[in-house]
């Protein structure tokens, strides 16, 4: 079956630091990978979607490389601040729907 | 653009009674609406895929007798729980997107406590 593997362990970085996030993924060729941003008590927000024939996207301090070979996608932040910390979510598009990932937990502290 | 917003934000039920979530698309036309819950410190969890003016697709285990899926146009989606119970309590997220499998719109959810 589908399976998606996030780190399981909560991410702790000092401020201004590059926080990487991976995303692992096994029995599934997803046309698209996409990260979202939840904080708690609140609904997921979209960060950025990348298709399986690109190898990177960026959005401001956000990069998400997508290695289809390796079925894994990281997800960076650069200079990352205090109010980066939340929880993120890698999701893979199929069918119709996405599968998410258990989310990694990610703490900056000043 | 791209808000989704849902009603209430929280309820407390007794044990036996329905309760009725509103996911509404504010500002586009959502193809399709998705309900997920998601327990604490848990991903979310795909309850049912819900497109306008036809029958919800349930995920397997979801009983789509106690979750009552209704989309009634292009920017509203409602979830009701039946004869809820205190294993319903849960928080319940719905989204809404233009296209299935691209970006989704996430409501702020709603925590439903069931006494």
């Amino acid at each position: 079956s589908q399976k998606i593997e996030q780190n399981s362990e909560a991410l702790n970085i000092q401020e201004g630091k590059t926080a990487t996030l991976t995303c692992n993924y096994t029995n599934y060729s997803p046309a698209y990978l996409q990260w979202y941003r939840q904080d708690p008590g609140r609904g997921p927000v979209f960060l950025l979607l990348i298709r399986e024939n690109e190898k990177e996207k960026r959005k401001e301090r956000l990069k998400v490389t997508f290695d289809t070979t390796l079925k894994q996608s990281l997800f960076h932040i650069t200079a990352s601040q205090p109010a980066d910390s939340a929880t993120y979510l890698c999701a893979l598009t199929g069918g119709g729907k996405l599968i998410f990932g258990q989310g990694t937990e990610l703490s900056v502290k000043p | 653009g791209a808000v989704v917003s849902q009603h209430p934000s929280w309820v407390i039920c007794k044990s036996g009674t329905s309760v009725k979530i509103e996911c509404r698309s504010l500002d586009f036309q959502a193809t399709t609406m998705f309900w997920y819950r998601q327990f604490p410190k848990q991903s979310l969890m795909l309850m049912a895929t819900s497109n306008e003016g036809s029958k919800a697709t349930y995920e397997q285990g979801v009983e789509k007798d106690k979750f009552l899926i209704n989309h009634a146009s292009l920017t509203l989606s409602t979830l009701t729980v039946t004869s809820a119970h205190p294993e319903d309590s849960s928080f319940y997220i719905c989204s809404a997107c233009r296209d299935p499998n691209r970006e989704q719109y996430f409501g702020p959810g709603t925590r439903l406590t069931v006494t």
